[in-house]
């Protein structure tokens, strides 16, 4: 299994141009999240997805854009760049969203399969 | 605004000395769990605690959970210099689908 892939590694971009950040998963995940990471601090969840056709935002979803089509793939699109988006962006996956699968407790969050990253520089 | 803190911030030790490091939260949770990150990678998951356990252990990894204090602690005994990195407890609410993350506690192990 190839885990959590995702394209580009590095990125930059003009203010005020569009793109679409890749994430793709072989390990049939349901739950599908994308996170940015800023200098010195933690993740933040941007837009998360519990199966295919099924998105939600996250703390910071702002000037991005998801789709579910297939339970694969969880693209994160920017609409128009802004130095603000200048970030580290991280996919991750996990196998078990719905409360209550498996032995009769809940399994949500289980544990997450994170991609290695993009780096998107916006001036 | 984030769920998690972790405690201290940075934390820099003599290889073989354990290191100790804490996390706390707000709100109910289903689980709480620990990652690590290296430098210019991705978050590699540690362990997971469930909300009504009390303590894990996973080779050199102990954690806690107090519910009741609403706090969490990663011990990593007899640490060496390739456990440099920074490290992040994340959270899972009740009821919701949203994993939140900590900023972090960065390890320095001085070989």
């Amino acid at each position: 299994n190839a885990g959590v892939t995702q394209t580009p590694k590095f990125q930059v971009l003009k203010t005020g141009q569009s793109m679409t950040l890749q994430c793709a998963q072989d390990m049939n995940h349901e739950y599908m999240s994308w996170y940015r990471q800023d200098p010195g601090m933690g993740l933040r969840l941007i837009h998360y997805s519990v199966g295919a056709g099924i998105t939600d935002q996250g703390e910071v979803p702002n000037g991005y854009n998801v789709s579910r089509s297939t339970t694969e793939d969880f693209p994160l699109r920017l609409l128009s760049a802004a130095p603000s988006q200048t970030s580290v962006y991280f996919c991750a996956s996990s196998y078990s969203p719905w409360p209550g699968q498996g032995l009769g407790e809940s399994l949500f969050p289980d544990t997450q399969y994170f991609g290695p990253g993009t780096r998107l520089t916006v001036l | 605004s984030q769920q998690g803190e972790e405690d201290p911030q940075a934390l820099s030790i003599q290889e073989g000395e354990n290191a100790t490091m804490n996390c706390s939260y707000k709100t109910s949770i289903n689980n709480l769990q620990w990652y690590r990150q290296n430098s210019g990678r991705g978050l590699v998951h540690l362990i997971l605690i469930r909300s009504n356990e009390r303590e894990k252990h996973s080779g050199r990894l102990r954690v806690t959970l107090d519910t009741s204090k609403k706090s969490s602690s990663l011990l990593i005994t007899a640490s060496r210099a390739a456990d440099t990195a920074s490290y992040f407890c994340a959270t899972g609410n009740t009821g919701g689908f949203k994993t939140i993350f900590g900023a972090g506690t960065r390890l320095f192990v001085k070989a």
